[in-house]
């Protein structure tokens, strides 16, 4: 019962470098979403995608972009690296219940 | 989260009740929520109430919510030591189709011997 997954779990990067978090859900759910989480601050929506095929900025979508490449799969990529952008981003996904959303563990991103 | 407000450290004694408080700021949501996140882990939802309720009970948990002063709230009855954890408020309103929940930025609870 896998739920949502979240790959890598720990990344350190250098400014400047590109990479992209990978996320995927097994519960045939439409809606996907990227959180990224910063001590004191919450959760903060990055981007989301409704259904297959579209997706939507959040509150704190620059430095990112983000694919929906099928139901099942929901990535974000930076592009290039800032140190601002060292934070734990999950991944949550949405199955109709109004806002009950499933999450993954996490992805802790350090840049340097 | 700037919508939804929070106090950021409660600390219980165990077996005592828990109660942590929350205020957000838009009228129109329709659904509230509580969501705990243990160390090193996503959050999961453990309650919400529809706009239209004043109150919820589930087991150790009631929830509380007051719409004219837009203030919900969390009791924990009998707090444990395993219910120590962050807890975030939440609240949605329909989106295009869609329920996006803005979360507040989290109450840790310390629950001590």
């Amino acid at each position: 019962n896998a739920g949502v997954t979240q790959t890598p779990k720990f990344q350190v990067l250098k400014t400047g470098q590109s990479m992209t978090l990978q996320c995927a859900q097994d519960m045939n759910h439409n809606s996907m979403y990227w959180y990224r989480q910063d001590p004191g601050m919450g959760l903060r929506l990055i981007y989301y995608s409704a259904s297959e095929g579209t997706t939507d900025k959040g509150e704190v979508p620059n430095g990112y972009n983000v694919s929906r490449l099928n139901k099942r799969e929901f990535s974000l990529r930076l592009e290039s690296a800032a140190p601002s952008q060292t934070s734990v981003y999950f991944c949550a996904s949405n199955g109709g219940a109004p806002g009950e959303l499933f999450f993954g563990e996490g992805s802790r991103l350090t840049v340097l | 989260g700037e919508d939804v407000e929070q106090s950021l450290f409660l600390s219980v004694r165990e077996g005592d009740s828990s109660v942590i408080n929350c205020t957000y700021t838009d009228s129109s949501s329709t659904y509230l929520y509580w969501y705990k996140q243990e160390p090193g882990a996503g959050l999961q939802l453990l309650t919400y109430i529809f706009s239209n309720m004043d109150m919820k009970q589930d087991q150790r948990l009631t929830v509380l919510l007051n719409k004219k002063d837009k203030h919900l709230s969390l009791r924990i009855a009998d707090t444990q030591t395993g219910d120590s954890a962050i807890y975030f408020c939440a609240e949605s309103i329909a989106s295009g189709g869609s329920y996006i929940p803005t979360f507040g930025r989290g109450t840790s609870l310390i629950v001590h011997p």
